[in-house]
C-alpha cells in the first residue's frame, strides 16, 4: 500500500500568515489526493480533491499544488476558525491510505 | 444537505464483535453516484480505511481487516452497517462513516470521501 507523510507534525503560525502543509507519497498518486480539515468533536470536512479542487463551500484562501508524489496544501491568511488538524489521502491506489496529520496552531 | 450519524455500542470486549451502524439522512442511500465508507482512527494516529459498500452492496474492504470485517447495506432504512470480529484492544479507535464520491476516469473508477459523520468512539476493553 502507499504510504503518506505529512511534514511537518505540528505548525505553530499567526492569525493573518500564510500556513504551508507537505504530503508525499510513497509512490506516484497522479492527482488523486484529498484535503481534510478536522477538528475536535467535529466530522472531517473535505477541502480539497483532485490535489487542486476547493470542495463546494470552501474558500478561496485555502489552496492545493502537487502531482505525483508531492503536495502542498496552503492557507493564505489563517483565520481563527483555520486552527485545526489536517491530513491528506490519497485514491489513486487501492486500499485509500491517509497521512498522519499536521497540526495546525496558534 | 447530506448527514451521516454512526450509532453502536462504545464498549466492546475482546474477542467479541464490534457492530455499528451508520444512518443517512438528506439523500438516498441508493444513489448509483455513491458508495459508502468506514474510517477508524485511533488516538493521536492518521485515519484508517476500513472498507466500502455500494448501494447494491458490493463491497472492498482493507487487506490490514478484510479477514475480520462485514459491511453491509439496508436501502429500506437508507442505513449500511460494520461489523468487526474477533476485536482486540488495537481495535480502539474513533469509527467513522462516510461519503464516497464515485467518478470514472481514464479507464477505471474511483472514489473520494466527501461527508463524514462525526465519528463513535469504540473502546475494546474486559
Amino acid at each position: 500500500e502507499i504510504m503518506m507523510t505529512q511534514s511537518p507534525d505540528t505548525l505553530s503560525v499567526s492569525p493573518g500568515e500564510r500556513a504551508t502543509l507537505s504530503c508525499r507519497a510513497s509512490q506516484s498518486v497522479s492527482s488523486n489526493l484529498a484535503w481534510y480539515q478536522q477538528k475536535r468533536g467535529q466530522a472531517p470536512k473535505l477541502l480539497i480533491f483532485g490535489a487542486s479542487t476547493r470542495a463546494t463551500g470552501i474558500p478561496p484562501r485555502f489552496s492545493g499544488s502537487g502531482s505525483g508524489t508531492e503536495f502542498t496544501l496552503t492557507i493564505s491568511s489563517l483565520q481563527s476558525e483555520d486552527f485545526a488538524l489536517y491530513f491528506c489521502q490519497q485514491y489513486d491506489n487501492w486500499p485509500p491510505t491517509f497521512g498522519q496529520g499536521t497540526k495546525v496552531e496558534i | 444537505q447530506v448527514q451521516l450519524q454512526e450509532s453502536g455500542p462504545g464498549l466492546v470486549k475482546p474477542s467479541q464483535t464490534l457492530s455499528l451502524t451508520c444512518t443517512v439522512s438528506g439523500d438516498s442511500i441508493s444513489s448509483d453516484s455513491y458508495s459508502w465508507s468506514w474510517i477508524r482512527q485511533p488516538a493521536g494516529k492518521g485515519p484508517e480505511w476500513i472498507g466500502r459498500v455500494s448501494p447494491i452492496g458490493s463491497t472492498n474492504y482493507n487487506p490490514s481487516l478484510q479477514s475480520r470485517v462485514i459491511i453491509s447495506v439496508d436501502t429500506s432504512k437508507n442505513q449500511y452497517s460494520l461489523k468487526l470480529s474477533s476485536v482486540t484492544a488495537a481495535d480502539t479507535a474513533v469509527y467513522y462513516c462516510a461519503r464516497d464520491i464515485k467518478f470514472w476516469s481514464a479507464g477505471d473508477y474511483y472514489y473520494y470521501m466527501d461527508v463524514w459523520g462525526k465519528g463513535t468512539t469504540v473502546t475494546v476493553s474486559s
